[in-house]
């Protein structure tokens, strides 16, 4: 079966440089979240999107962003990057009339 | 908000033995899901339960919505089920709320 897909997997960038993560759902999910989970920590929630509008926001920095396409994928765009920046980030899809989320591989960002 | 405390934050099992995982929340909740993080990072869905109980192979979860609990049972524990267990509930729309996880080390 069909599963999460990010990429990319891992990205190495320097502070105060951009960074874009991508997110494909799981075909015919219409809902996407974004967590990030810094080392032996919980997964934070970021964002999320229903139908291609933001529906819920989280502990989101003002310095990042993501929108959802009209083909479902998402993108979250992170600008002005910091060290405390560095941390795995996972996307997850749903169907929205029941929110079972299922997980991406995550994106391993390490800002130096 | 809403607060998700799971117990124990560690628990070290030797290869064979039974568990169970307990996740509180403070607030009703319509959305419950347990998940294994693997030592390689991977989130694995074990069980979407807003309540109720199901079973699947050694792994077995009952959610009481109206007492604001979740438990998670592991029977004849393997090394693979290494790694750290989270409960997660959705905090209104589709925001949602993990609780810190059980560390599981199982001993061969």
């Amino acid at each position: 079966a069909a599963g999460v897909i990010q990429s990319p997997r891992h990205l190495i960038k320097e502070k105060r440089e951009t960074a874009t993560l991508k997110c494909y759902p799981i075909p015919r999910h219409d809902t996407v979240y974004w967590y990030q989970q810094g080392p032996g920590q919980d997964p934070q929630f970021l964002i999320s999107f229903y139908e291609k509008m933001q529906s819920d926001k989280g502990s989101i920095p003002d310095r990042f962003s993501a929108q959802q396409f009209s083909d479902y994928h998402s993108e979250l765009n992170m600008s002005s990057l910091e060290l405390g920046d560095s941390a795995l980030y996972f996307c997850a899809s749903s169907l929205g009339g029941i929110p079972e989320q299922y997980f991406g591989p995550g994106t391993r960002l390490t800002v130096t | 908000g809403i607060q998700v405390e799971q117990s124990p934050p560690d628990l070290i099992l030797q290869e064979g033995a039974n568990s169970t995982l307990r996740c509180n929340f403070s607030d009703s909740v319509n959305n419950l899901q347990w998940f294994h993080q693997n030592p390689w990072g991977q989130l694995i869905n074990l069980f979407y339960i807003p309540s109720g109980t199901k079973q699947n192979g050694r792994l077995s979860a009952t959610t009481v919505a109206t007492e604001r609990y979740s438990l998670l049972y592991i029977s004849s524990s393997q090394t693979t089920d290494s790694g750290v267990y989270f409960c997660a509930v959705l905090a209104g729309g589709f925001k949602t709320i993990f609780g810190a996880g059980t560390r599981l080390f199982v001993k061969a």
